[in-house]
């Protein structure tokens, strides 16, 4: 069974265009996230929903705008798309629990998707 | 300022040899969680080791275990009995408490590329 599942898991697509990216998780987190890993294999945190509420928005273009339609689902919306948006985009869940369980690896360990690598030309 | 940091961009290892894969870290949280994937070039992420701020006993999972010196502020990954399989970038991560919300974001290195040789 897929935990976290992403598509497309190619994108390839002409600067200037809207595309969007979609994620669904079935392992019934409360938190799910979009983090990019650029050419160097950085990875950075993009965003992250809870209870459909966007919880942490980095400083990220806002041609990006993540969607929630609900708990299992976080698609990622791009505008006018740039070269320097090629990179590959991971999808991540991890259920988050109050201070009382927040040491526990069980709710802090993040599910990562299989990732989708965009190319712009 | 950089939160997480491995400063090995690239390793080598021979099969069958351990290997130590270093990571230091920087926070002022005091309770906070340490993380290890492994990403094969096919690209997916995969878990590998988890070690809690407040563990006492270094964490193990069958070959890898994490070296967790808390007053170092280090989180050395060491793989055992390396395999060709284990070829493949590894990241060291922090996860980080985001005040007054329930999500917890983590801040990844930017990774040592792990070679393991015949």
């Amino acid at each position: 069974d897929t935990a976290v599942s992403q598509t497309p898991k190619y994108l390839v697509t002409q600067m200037g265009n809207d595309k969007s990216i979609k994620c669904e998780q079935n392992l019934g987190h409360d938190t799910m996230y979009w983090y990019k890993q650029d050419s160097k294999k950085f990875l950075k945190i993009m965003f992250s929903y809870n209870n459909k509420e966007l919880i942490i928005n980095e400083t990220v273009p806002n041609r990006f705008s993540p969607k929630s339609p609900d708990k299992a689902h976080l698609n990622l919306h791009i505008n006018s798309l740039e070269l320097g948006d090629s990179a590959v985009y991971f999808c991540a869940s991890s259920q988050v629990v109050g201070l009382a369980g927040v040491l526990k690896r069980s709710y802090n360990e993040q599910f990562f998707g299989p990732g989708t690598r965009l190319t712009v030309l | 300022a950089q939160k997480i940091t491995q400063t090995q961009p690239g390793m080598f290892v021979q099969e069958k040899e351990a290997v130590t894969l270093d990571c230091t870290y920087d926070t002022s949280d005091q309770s906070y969680g340490l993380f290890w994937y492994k990403q094969p070039s096919s690209g997916e992420m995969i878990f590998l080791i988890y070690q809690g701020s407040y563990d006492e006993q270094n964490a193990t999972e069958g070959r890898y275990s994490l070296n967790f010196q808390k007053a170092r502020k280090s989180a050395n990954l060491v793989i055992s009995a390396s395999q060709l399989g284990d070829s493949a970038m590894y990241f060291c991560a922090m996860r980080e408490v985001h005040s007054g919300a329930g999500s917890y974001q983590l801040t990844f290195g930017k990774g040592t590329k792990l070679s393991v040789i015949p």
